[in-house]
């Protein structure tokens, strides 16, 4: 079956624009997380979705960044007014249920933000 | 505050020996430990995961073995293959509700063959 999917596969970007990055999870997984990857730096995790349940947005680093799962599938990361810092690989994770021991996360293949 | 430490970026081992990648962490409350793997322009795959209940966790080639009082795991993989390069990432939860999985920086292993 599908995996997890994610598009724009690499996105340039100057300076002060806003971006969208989007992710597909594998269909019937009810959670779905956002990694991001800065060079040399482990996964930073930044935000996860569970359900119909409140987002976890802890780990989002500034209020530039949002995101929203629509009809409990498909997800968008925004970036507003990007900074040069925000250049990393963008990754989607969705696993099948949240919180239980054996629950393995699928990822997608991530986004390749570049900001100039 | 890097609570999943893997302190070798990178590590070389030659094809049919044993790679031995090390991960510390230093939250007591983590339960739960995983490892992945990261071949270049794809996202990480799960490899392999131990529960604290254990100490080891065997998977054909690849074991990991876990020392609670140290808070250090390790992942090993006997024997070594070329298709094994890529980067592993440590990774270690806690149970209770949600709660998400901290992951280490990675490191990048390279088997010569």
């Amino acid at each position: 079956g599908a995996g997890v999917s994610q598009s724009p596969s690499n996105k340039v970007t100057e300076k002060g624009k806003d971006v969208e990055l989007r992710c597909d999870p594998i269909s019937g997984h009810t959670a779905l997380y956002w990694y991001r990857q800065s060079l040399g730096q482990g996964l930073e995790f930044l935000i996860y979705f569970q359900g119909n349940s409140a987002p976890d947005k802890s780990g989002l680093p500034s209020d530039r960044f949002s995101a929203e799962r629509t009809g409990g599938s498909v997800s968008t990361l925004t970036i507003q007014r990007t900074q040069q810092e925000d250049s990393a690989v963008y990754l989607c994770a969705s696993s099948l249920v949240s919180g239980v021991w054996t629950d393995t996360q699928y990822f997608g293949p991530g986004t390749r933000l570049t900001v100039l | 505050d890097q609570q999943v430490k893997q302190n070798s970026p990178s590590l070389s081992v030659q094809e049919g020996r044993i790679s031995i990648l090390n991960c510390d962490y230093t939250n007591s409350m983590f339960d739960y430990f995983l490892w992945y793997k990261k071949y270049p322009a794809e996202g990480p795959t799960f490899l392999i995961s131990i529960s604290s209940i254990k100490d080891k966790n065997e998977d054909g080639r690849f074991t990991v073995f876990l020392n609670k009082s140290a808070k250090h795991l390790s992942l090993h993989i006997v024997p070594s293959q070329p298709g094994d390069s890529a980067v592993y990432f440590c990774a270690a939860r806690r149970t209770g509700g949600y709660q998400k999985v901290t992951f280490g920086t990675g490191t990048k292993l390279q088997v010569i063959p």
